[in-house]
């Protein structure tokens, strides 16, 4: 059984500060990887697709990728309050595997 | 450009009945993938189309089906339906497909009672 693991959380940040969010998968096979972002009462929103082993920065976001030890992290930086919802980390090998989220609550 | 939308947004069905869901996608875009959520399970991968053909498919019994038009366009269809159906129903649309970056519509609530 091919699994996608998070840490449901809630992980709680305090304003400004960097927020870790990681994610660790069991198909060596996996070649692509993404972030979605989810309030509560709506849909996945994407931040973020990383394919390759290493960083991928985008505005306050950073992906990074691990193949070797089988996981990918999403680093938040300057986080906000409009950053707290549910992380969701996506893994595509031979079908696309969803973890069950990450709850990131920022403290003002 | 305009997102994907999915309509109906809420829906109220019996035991036994069946659905049909609908999606379109961002304009340009030929893969439609469809997806379960539930509070238990979390998010799951149905199918995906791909220039009207079926080219994935997760672990969903037959029950469920789907099917995509020519203009993109897919519907998603589950038969008799069981209480256990009771979720929101995503729809993504990619230009590429699932190894490739996907864009949520705003999901369809189905309520089986």
């Amino acid at each position: 059984q091919k699994e996608v693991e998070q840490n449901s959380g809630p992980l709680s940040v305090p304003e400004g500060a960097i927020a870790s969010l990681n994610c660790t998968y069991s198909d060596r096979g996996s070649q692509s990887f993404f972030w979605y972002r989810q309030y509560s009462g709506k849909s996945p929103e994407l931040i973020m697709s990383i394919y390759s082993n290493g960083d991928k920065e985008d505005g306050r976001f950073t992906a990074q990728l691990n193949k070797a030890s089988q996981y990918v992290s999403l680093l938040i930086r300057d986080s906000q309050p409009s950053d707290s919802a549910t992380y969701l980390c996506a893994v595509n090998g031979d079908k696309i595997i969803f973890g069950k989220g990450t709850r990131l609550h920022i403290l003002p | 450009k305009a997102g994907v939308t999915q309509t109906p947004r809420y829906l109220i069905k019996t035991r036994g009945q069946q659905v049909t869901l609908s999606c379109s996608p961002i304009s340009g875009h030929r893969s439609v993938s469809w997806y379960q959520q539930t509070p238990g399970q979390g998010l799951q991968f149905l199918f995906e189309y791909f220039s009207e053909t079926q080219r994935n498919k997760g672990n969903f019994p037959g029950r469920f089906s789907g099917r995509q038009f020519s203009n993109s366009r897919s519907e998603m269809n589950v038969s008799t339906l069981e209480l256990g159906d009771s979720a929101l129903y995503l729809c993504a649309s990619s230009l590429w497909g699932i190894d490739y970056e996907q864009y949520f519509g705003p999901g369809t609530r189905l309520t089986v009672t």
